[in-house]
């Protein structure tokens, strides 16, 4: 199964919202609510930042939200700051019972 | 807080086998299935494996079926997972996370494999 599409690299100035897309099939996204998004700092452990498409973690910025629309999710983040450079992943169930991840955006502020 | 400990990570030759651990706390180990998943250097996120809490199902991608086996001891709160007939391209950190959805990971542990 192929991997999901993500954009390589997004960029934004702070304050400003940028959106990065995640595209599956009916096989994946299209089928299930059960998107997750991964916010990943050189060096560092992937952490959690949306799940089931959109629901944010205790502790996660509410300037972080995530919706879809057919066989695409997405990823905003809103009030860009510095922190928030980093490689974004999206996974999602498959109708295989398999967890496919997206090839990752490289987010640079 | 949920901690997650990887170790078991290391130089390996072409063809070899490793076993990796991941030591638990922090939550109830039996009560969640747990995720393997692999960053080869400089790439992105990539599935290995599954487990369901009582180890009753295992779930592996098409393309890793044989060569890789996950496991748990819930009396140890512990994962593994035995990798066999290693290859270069198995190369990379092989991080341990809960849920089959994972929400919480582990730092990681380095696997290379190189003659």
């Amino acid at each position: 199964q192929s991997a999901l599409t993500q954009p390589a690299s997004v960029s934004g100035s702070p304050g400003q919202s940028i959106t990065i897309s995640c595209t599956g099939t009916s096989s994946d996204v299209g089928t299930y609510n059960l998107v997750s998004w991964y916010q990943q700092h050189p060096g560092r452990a992937p952490k959690l930042i949306i799940s089931e498409v959109s629901n944010r973690p205790s502790g996660v910025s509410n300037r972080f939200s995530g919706s879809k629309s057919g066989n695409t999710a997405s990823l905003t983040i809103s009030g860009l700051q510095t922190e928030d450079e980093a490689d974004y992943y999206c996974s999602s169930y498959t109708t295989t019972s398999s967890l496919i991840f997206g090839g990752g955006t490289k987010v640079t502020v | 807080d949920v901690q997650l400990l990887e170790s078991g990570g290391g130089l390996v030759q072409p063809g070899g086998s490793l076993r990796l651990s991941c030591a638990a706390s922090g939550f109830t180990f039996s009560s969640h299935s747990m995720t393997w998943v692999r960053q080869a250097p400089g790439k992105g996120l990539e599935w290995v494996a599954a487990i369901s809490g009582s180890s009753k199902s295992t779930y592996y991608p098409d393309s890793e079926k044989g060569r890789f086996i996950i496991s748990r001891d819930n009396s140890r709160n512990t994962l593994y997972l035995q990798m066999n007939n290693l290859r270069a391209e198995d190369t990379a950190v092989y991080y341990c996370a809960r849920e089959r959805l994972p929400d919480s990971w582990g730092q990681g542990t380095l696997v290379t494999v190189s003659s």
